[in-house]
């Protein structure tokens, strides 16, 4: 069975600084994707990045990065001088190859950037 | 592109009552995906169609909920009767072909249930 944890329930930093998601996972594939959504208070889920088992190169976009290290079966997230607008609660989730492929989640971090 | 589309956006009913929500996936997605969220959670699948078949219902409380996808397209959720702890937001999401994880999920806006 696959599993998403997300160990810290609520970040509060100030605005500028830096701050970093975990999410650690389970799952027996081989073969799986990791996603991280943003769902901000109007609640719609915004989706950030996919990145699937066979693709550990770490991405950065603009003030976002993500840190996937399959040896510690992690896949973490960075966001650099933060900003208010990135208060939300982040989900971290999972989903195998294959015809059942609905997404497992975390139970989120709730991100609060204050000014 | 038109999104995926749910309705109602809000719903309040009392235990015992039933009650049904709709989906309208992208046209032309195969799979489609009904969630609950409870409150402070994060979503859970609750069953997964591929065109009018279900792929997974393991999460489904069968005793009271079901779902339909009579012709493929659009899709219908039912609580008979709704518990307090269904209270939830219930939200479906679709993808292109039978590989969401490959081809990326789309979500609609959620009806936000609440059951006094």
């Amino acid at each position: 069975a696959q599993k998403v944890t997300q160990a810290q329930t609520e970040i509060s930093v100030v605005e500028k600084e830096d701050v970093t998601l975990d999410c650690v996972y389970e799952t027996r594939d081989t073969t799986y994707y990791l996603f991280w959504y943003k769902q901000p208070p109007s609640g719609e889920l915004v989706f950030l990045i996919r990145r699937n088992s066979f693709d550990e190169q770490n991405e950065i976009s603009g003030r976002y990065s993500w840190n996937f290290q399959k040896s510690t079966s992690s896949f973490n997230f960075t966001i650099t001088a933060s900003q208010v607008v990135d208060s939300a609660v982040y989900f971290c989730a999972l989903s195998e190859e294959g015809g059942a492929d609905g997404l497992t989640f975390g139970k989120g971090t709730h991100l609060i950037i204050q000014p | 592109e038109a999104g995926v589309a749910q309705s109602p956006r809000y719903k309040i009913i009392e235990k015992r009552q039933s009650v049904a929500f709709w989906c309208n996936p992208i046209s032309g997605h195969a799979t489609l995906y009904w969630y609950q969220q409870i409150l402070g959670q994060g979503p859970k699948l609750l069953i997964q169609f591929q065109n009018n078949g279900v792929v997974d219902d393991s999460q489904l409380p069968k005793d009271r909920f079901s779902a339909e996808r009579l012709k493929g397209v659009d899709s219908t959720l039912k609580i008979q009767p709704a518990k307090l702890e269904d209270s939830a937001v219930y939200l479906c999401a679709s993808s292109l072909r039978g590989y969401g994880a490959s081809y990326g999920y789309t979500f609609g806006s959620g009806t936000r249930l609440t059951v006094v």
